[in-house]
Formats: C-alpha cells, structure tokens, sequence
C-alpha cells in the first residue's frame, strides 16, 4: 500500500511562473520529509527537507509546506527555470517506520522556456 | 569526493544467472540502503544497513541479499535473476538515519534487465 502519493505524473510551466509539485501521506507517525530531484540516467540528489515541528522551509527559490492536518506536502519553485525540469519525488519517515524512507511515485516537471 | 558509485552501469543477465552490484561511498556514512525503481512506483527500498555488519530487509526483499563486510561497501547478490528483477537498482548512504533528521545521498544507479 502505497504511503506516499504524487497523484499528478506530470506537470507543465511556463519559465517565471510557478511550479507547485504536491504530496500526500497515508501514515500520520511521519515526522520527516524530503524532496529530491532526479535528472535522467542520475541517481535523485537532495533538495529540501522539513520536519513535522515546521509548517514551511525555504532555501532559495525553493519552499516546502506541510500541512499536518492534510497529511499534505507541496513543494513551491519560483521563478522556475529551464533547469528545473526534472522528475522531482517526495519522501518521508518517522515513527513506527524506523530506518526506512517511503518514496512517492514522482512528478516530471517540465519548465517550457 | 567520489560521494557514492555503483558498478556497473548497465548489466543484461539470462533468467537463473546471478549477479552482484556494488556500492561504494567515501563520505564515512554509517547507514546504507538499496532502492529498485520501476515505473510507476517510485523509489522501493530493498535492504539497508544501519553498520558494517549488520543488514535489515525492506519493503521488497525478497529475491535479493546483501553483505556489509566493509564500512564503505553494500553489495547487493541477485542469486537466480528473474525478469521481473529488471529494473533500476540505486544505492545510497547516510550518515544517521531518518530519525536524527538526514538526507539520503544517491549513486548514479545500474539498469539491469533480465531476459
């Protein structure tokens, strides 16, 4: 059963606007999420992370919501750039999970220029 | 800093021949884990390891098994490969786990197929 979703596979933007990528979760004992960025024939390269004390993280043109009450995550890039565009995958850990990350199924982002 | 390598890149194998993959990291972490990713599902962990020494099993084990003889080294054994086994095998590391709040880093990942 799937604990981490990304319901939308892909997602198109124009280059300056905003790209909103969102998460859910199933698991509520969740108290740790990253978001990692994946460019093809590469391994997925850290790009943001929040705990579950938090509501939102930023760094750069990159922030990350949590909305615990929604078991809801949303990563916001603004502007978005033409290097952006990537296969971006939420995860997330904590609780009864011990040592293991669940990954979401990922969302291609593709930032038209 | 090489961070993390796996070898190979890219491998074909016959249904019933074995392999093993190789993971190597120079960042001194402790934990290690093994991910397949298919489409359509995401990142599914397969084993990690939390020391040398010492490996646990994780979402979808079976088929696979690991060694971690070496702090720098998880090695990932495909006993009889099967076609449902094709997939892309990433390796990663981190310093501490999940619950002291540290990001995983990523090798470049070896594309297996079984025929």
């Amino acid at each position: 059963d799937q604990q981490v979703k990304q319901n939308s596979p892909s997602l198109s933007v124009q280059e300056g606007r905003i790209s909103i990528l969102n998460c859910d979760y199933t698991n509520s004992m969740f108290d740790y999420f990253l978001w990692y960025k994946k460019y093809p024939a590469e391994g997925p390269t850290f790009l943001i992370s929040i705990s579950s004390i938090k509501d939102k993280n930023e760094d750069g043109r990159f922030t990350v919501f949590l909305n615990k009450s929604a078991k809801h995550l949303s990563l916001h890039i603004v502007p978005s750039q033409p290097g952006d565009s990537a296969v971006y995958f939420c995860a997330a850990s904590g609780g009864g999970t011990g040592n293991q990350f669940y990954f979401g199924t990922g969302t291609s982002l593709t930032v038209i220029p | 800093n090489a961070g993390v390598t796996q070898t190979p890149k890219f491998r074909v194998l016959k249904t019933g021949q074995s392999m093993t993959l190789l993971c190597a990291q120079d960042m001194n972490h402790e934990y290690m884990y093994w991910y397949r990713q298919d489409p359509g599902m995401g990142l599914r962990l397969i084993h990690y390891s939390v020391g040398e020494g010492t490996t646990a099993k994780g979402e979808v084990p079976d088929g696979y098994n690991v060694s971690r003889l070496k702090k720098q080294n998880f090695l990932l054994g495909l006993e009889s490969a099967a076609p449902s086994q094709t997939s892309v095998y990433f390796c990663a590391s981190s310093y501490s786990g999940p619950v002291n709040y540290n990001e995983q880093f990523f090798g470049p990942g070896t594309r297996l197929t079984v025929l």
